[in-house]
């Protein structure tokens, strides 16, 4: 069945720091890639998303390239800071398997000063 | 409304009470999807609507979840006979239409003694 993959956490970063967090996902058909964000006692927020082969997502400084012949659909962000500091998941949907999403199990990442 | 909400925020139930958990989507959205997350983990489908039409309930764990959305609008999870295991973040997200971006609730956190 369809599943998402995505690096595990802790990850902790200094201001302005290089972030990548790692996304891969198996999927029959032609899935929707996407990045969400839950700030702290906050919901689940669409970051970015992207729906098809070679597409850059991007918002708030983040982006996210959907690679097929990888299977991959990265997080990237050149300078973090510490309002970035939050769970990051990766998800697909609309693969073979419907309107449902497939989550990753989720990044916390914290940024220091 | 501005999003989707849910109630109530936090629930705490005795193992063996019936709990209800409500979810307003956006208005105008037609699909509305609830998920289960577990501490520590991405969230999981538990069931799909179209319209009132409940389309998949394949992610529900047992007999004793129960969903309905009967005008098409608001709907209600409903758990009977809580287990610990039952303990989680249930989340509700509405789309446009069937494959559109998903907006998420704030969650209701059930804890179940």
């Amino acid at each position: 069945g369809d599943s998402v993959t995505q690096m595990e956490g802790p990850v902790t970063l200094s201001e302005e720091a290089f972030l990548t967090i790692n996304c891969t996902y198996t999927a029959t058909g032609y899935p929707s890639l996407f990045w969400y964000v839950q700030y702290p006692g906050e919901g689940l927020q669409l970051l970015l998303k992207a729906t098809k082969a070679d597409d850059k997502g991007s918002n708030k400084g983040f982006e996210a390239t959907y690679r097929k012949e990888t299977t991959s659909f990265h997080l990237e962000k050149g300078s973090v800071q510490v309002s970035d500091s939050a769970v990051y998941f990766c998800a697909l949907s609309g693969g073979n398997t419907g309107n449902q999403f497939y989550f990753g199990t989720g990044t916390s990442l914290t940024v220091i000063p | 409304g501005a999003g989707v909400s849910q109630s109530p925020r936090y629930k705490v139930a005795k193992r063996g009470q019936d709990v209800a958990l409500r979810c307003d989507p956006i208005s105008g959205h037609v699909s509305l999807f609830w998920y289960q997350q577990a501490l520590g983990q991405g969230p999981e489908f538990l069931t799909y609507f179209q319209n009132e039409a409940q389309l998949d309930k394949s992610g529900l764990p047992s007999d004793r979840f129960f969903a309905e959305r009967p005008e098409g609008s608001v709907s209600t999870l409903k758990i009977q006979r809580t287990q610990q295991e039952d303990s989680a973040v249930y989340l509700c997200a509405s789309s446009l239409a069937w494959g559109d971006t998903q907006y998420f609730g704030p969650g209701t956190r059930l804890t179940v003694l």
